[in-house]
């Protein structure tokens, strides 16, 4: 079973649209959770941490449930620069790796 | 821009050659990851080094070894290229080892022919 699975789309969603992704890890002892945004042919950015409490940025709301080993990422009123590969990443404190899901696609439409 | 650099941008090499990448890691930062992200998947973890000593490594065979240096500079080497080595190597930085966000440069995009 991989570390992070991730269901990879592509969603097609129109500008102003909510969507939503999630993401599942198998290690139940990992520590710390991120969501990185990957644009075409770019390296990953960090768009946020994931906390236990969930954490909002502007549009973006990430939410973490460690009993079902769950993690997701809500986008708020979609813009066509949220079109981008949104990779859902995990480390379990030891080691020192992380390990990233295949990123979900997303392309916003106008 | 994360202050993270990689070098080459782009790589042509044959099947059996060697290549030797680098990376200069974002300023104060101490610990430097290597990832290879092949087309259409999420970067797997190389190796890390934390203090010029590797810190981690992951599902990869001895042939991709590294360095890094005192100013926290590293090197990924991969010796015997394979076809399937063919992929975007991704240098990430961060300023200690463990669990802190990873800051990635751009990126060399090597092809095996």
């Amino acid at each position: 079973r991989k570390e992070v699975e991730q269901d990879p789309g592509p969603f097609n969603v129109p500008e102003g649209a909510t969507v939503a992704f999630n993401c599942t890890y198998s290690n139940s002892a990992s520590q710390s959770f991120f969501w990185y945004r990957q644009d075409c042919r770019k390296e990953p950015k960090l768009l946020m941490s994931v906390y236990s409490s969930g954490n909002e940025d502007g549009r973006f709301t990430a939410q973490l449930n460690r009993a079902s080993q769950y993690i997701s990422l809500l986008i708020r009123d979609s813009k066509l620069s949220d079109s981008a590969t949104y990779l859902c990443v995990v480390n379990r404190g030891t080691g020192n790796q992380f390990y990233f899901g295949t990123g979900t696609s997303l392309t916003v439409i106008p | 821009e994360t202050g993270v650099t990689q070098s080459p941008t782009h790589l042509i090499k044959t099947r059996g050659q060697q290549v030797t990448l680098r990376c200069s890691s974002q300023s104060g930062h101490n610990t430097v990851s290597w990832y290879q992200q092949a087309l259409g998947q999420g970067p797997q973890f190389i190796f890390q080094y934390y203090r010029e000593e590797e810190n981690g490594r992951g599902n990869f065979p001895p042939r991709f070894s590294g360095l890094q240096f005192p100013n926290y500079s590293s090197e990924l080497n991969v010796n015997a290229l394979e076809l399937d080595d063919s992929a975007l190597y991704l240098c990430a930085s961060s300023l200690v080892g463990g669990a802190e966000t990873q800051y990635f440069g751009p990126g060399t995009r090597l092809l095996v022919l």
